[in-house]
C-alpha cells in the first residue's frame, strides 16, 4: 500500500532563508505525489505535482519539488522563505488500487520568523 | 470557473445525531472525494464518488455513507455521531481532463458534543 512519511512535524526558519521541508514515500507502482498547503482554518490547496514527467516540478509561489526514485524522496523547497509561507503543509501520494484517493502525511508546520 | 464549496462552515452536533455535509464540485469535474482531517493530523480518505456511484472506499464504518448527484454535487452522512467524528470534513473534485488532481473545498468543521 502506499503511504507518505514527512520528517519533522514542525520547521522554523528565518525570513529570507532556505525552506526544505522533506518527504519519503512507498509506492508499489510509479506514484502520483502532490504538496498542499493548508492555512489556519481552510481546506488544502495544490501547490504543486508530480505524475511522472520531469522530476523537476516547479509549483506556486516560488516553491518547486524534486522527484528522487532511488532515495523515494520528493522534498519540497523554497529559496527565499516569505511571512507568508507559514502554514501547513502535506505530501500526498495517490493510490489507485480502489477509485484514486490520496494518501496524506501527517504534515509539517512552517514557522517563518522575522 | 467556481471552484468546490462546501456547507455549513462549522456545525455542533450532540453524540448519537446524524449530520449531513455537502459539497458542490469544482466546474467541468465529475469526480468528489471526502476526507476527515482530525487536529493535528493529514486527512484520511473516507470515500470516492464517481458518475453517482461509490469509487473506493476508507477504513470508515458504515455509518459513514455518501451520495453524488447528477450534477455531480455531493453529501456526506454520518448517523448515530460519536465524540471521536469530531472533525474538519474536505471534500475534493477531479475532471476528466485530470483524473489525478484534485481540488479542495474549504472544510466543514464538525464539533461532537
Amino acid at each position: 500500500a502506499q503511504s507518505v512519511t514527512q520528517l519533522g512535524s514542525h520547521v522554523s526558519v528565518s525570513e529570507g532563508a532556505l525552506v526544505l521541508l522533506r518527504c519519503n514515500y512507498s509506492s508499489s507502482v510509479p506514484p502520483y505525489l502532490f504538496w498542499y498547503v493548508q492555512y489556519p482554518n481552510q481546506g488544502l490547496q495544490l501547490l504543486l505535482k508530480y505524475t511522472s514527467a520531469a522530476t523537476l516540478v516547479k509549483g506556486i509561489n516560488g516553491f518547486e519539488a524534486e522527484f528522487k526514485k532511488s532515495e523515494t524522496s520528493f522534498h519540497l523547497t523554497k529559496p527565499s522563505a516569505h511571512m507568508s509561507d507559514a502554514a501547513e503543509y502535506f505530501c500526498a501520494v495517490s493510490d489507485k488500487v480502489r477509485g484514486n484517493k490520496l494518501v496524506f502525511g501527517a504534515g509539517t508546520i512552517l514557522r517563518v520568523k522575522s | 470557473e467556481t471552484g468546490v464549496t462546501q456547507s455549513p462552515t462549522h456545525l455542533i452536533k450532540t453524540r448519537g445525531q446524524q449530520v449531513t455535509l455537502r459539497c458542490s464540485s469544482q466546474s467541468g469535474h465529475n469526480t468528489v472525494s471526502w476526507y476527515q482531517q482530525a487536529l493535528g493530523q493529514g486527512p484520511q480518505f473516507i470515500f470516492q464518488y464517481y458518475r453517482e456511484e461509490e469509487n473506493g472506499r476508507g477504513n470508515f464504518p458504515p455509518r459513514f455513507s455518501g451520495l453524488q448527484f447528477p450534477n455531480y454535487s455531493s453529501e456526506l452522512n454520518v448517523n448515530a455521531l460519536e465524540l471521536d467524528d469530531s472533525a474538519l470534513y474536505l471534500c475534493a473534485s477531479s475532471g476528466v481532463a485530470d483524473t489525478d488532481t484534485q481540488y479542495f473545498g474549504p472544510g466543514t468543521r464538525l464539533t461532537v458534543l
